[in-house]
C-alpha cells in the first residue's frame, strides 16, 4: 500500500463546475497535509495546506481533512481551463511523501 | 524576491558521465530538499539538509548519488556513475519551517 493515494485521472469537468480531488493516506501520525498544483513541464506550486480536522477556504478552493477516515480533499469551485493541471497532494509526518497525483482537465 | 534556483535546467549525458546539479536555495530558508520525479514513481524524496546538515537521506541510492551543501546558500547533488534509470526531473526546494516548501524549475536530466 502506497503512503499517499490519489486516484490518477484524468478528472474532466465542464467550465464552472466543482472539481473534487482526493487523496487517502496511510499513516495515523502525519500532521500537515498540502496540495500542489503542477502545470506540466512546471514545477509544483502550493496552493493549500491544512492541519486540522475540518474545511479550510482560500478564494474557490477548500481543502477538506478528516484524520480519523485518514483522507484529505481539494475542491475547486467555478472551475478554469486554466486550472487544468495535475494536483499533487502530500501529507507530512517528519517528512513530506507525495501522491503521483491527480490530472485535471477543465473543458470550455 | 529570487525563488529556488537550479543549474542547469537542462542536462543530456551519455552513461557513465558524472552528473552534477546545483541548487541555490532561497535566503534564509534553513531547509533544503532534493527530489526525483518520474511518471512512474511521481516525486520521491532524495535527501533534505537542515542547517547544512543531511537529516534524511534514506531515499538516495548511495552507491552513485551523493549529496552536499557546503554553505547556507549552495547545494549539490551529483550522480557517478550515471546510468538510463537517472533519467527524471530533478527538484530542489527550499523551507524556512520542514513546510510548506518551494520548488524551483527543475533539471531535466536525460542519460543515454
Amino acid at each position: 500500500q502506497k503512503e499517499v493515494e490519489q486516484n490518477s485521472g484524468p478528472l474532466s469537468v465542464p467550465e464552472g463546475a466543482i472539481a473534487s480531488l482526493n487523496c487517502t493516506y496511510s499513516d495515523r501520525g502525519s500532521q500537515s497535509f498540502f496540495w500542489y498544483r503542477q502545470y506540466s513541464g512546471k514545477s509544483p506550486e502550493l496552493i493549500m495546506f491544512i492541519y486540522s480536522n475540518g474545511d479550510k477556504e482560500d478564494g474557490r478552493f477548500t481543502a477538506q481533512l478528516n484524520k480519523a477516515s485518514q483522507y484529505v480533499s481539494l475542491l475547486i469551485r467555478d472551475s478554469q481551463p486554466s486550472d487544468s493541471a495535475t494536483y499533487l497532494c502530500a501529507v507530512s509526518t517528519d517528512k513530506l511523501i507525495f501522491g503521483t497525483g491527480t490530472r485535471l482537465q477543465v473543458f470550455p | 524576491d529570487a525563488g529556488v534556483i537550479q543549474s542547469p535546467r537542462h542536462e543530456v549525458t551519455e552513461m557513465g558521465q558524472e552528473v552534477t546539479l546545483r541548487c541555490k536555495p532561497i535566503s534564509g530558508h534553513d531547509y533544503l530538499f532534493w527530489y526525483r520525479q518520474t511518471m512512474m514513481q511521481g516525486l520521491e524524496l532524495l535527501v533534505y539538509f537542515n542547517n547544512k546538515a543531511v537529516m534524511d537521506d534514506s531515499g538516495m541510492p548511495k552507491d552513485r548519488f551523493s549529496a552536499k551543501m557546503p554553505n547556507a546558500s549552495f547545494s549539490t547533488l551529483k550522480i557517478q556513475p550515471s546510468e538510463p534509470r537517472d533519467s527524471a526531473v530533478y527538484f530542489c526546494a527550499s523551507s524556512l519551517d520542514p513546510q510548506p516548501q518551494h520548488f524551483g524549475d527543475g533539471t531535466r536530466l536525460s542519460i543515454l
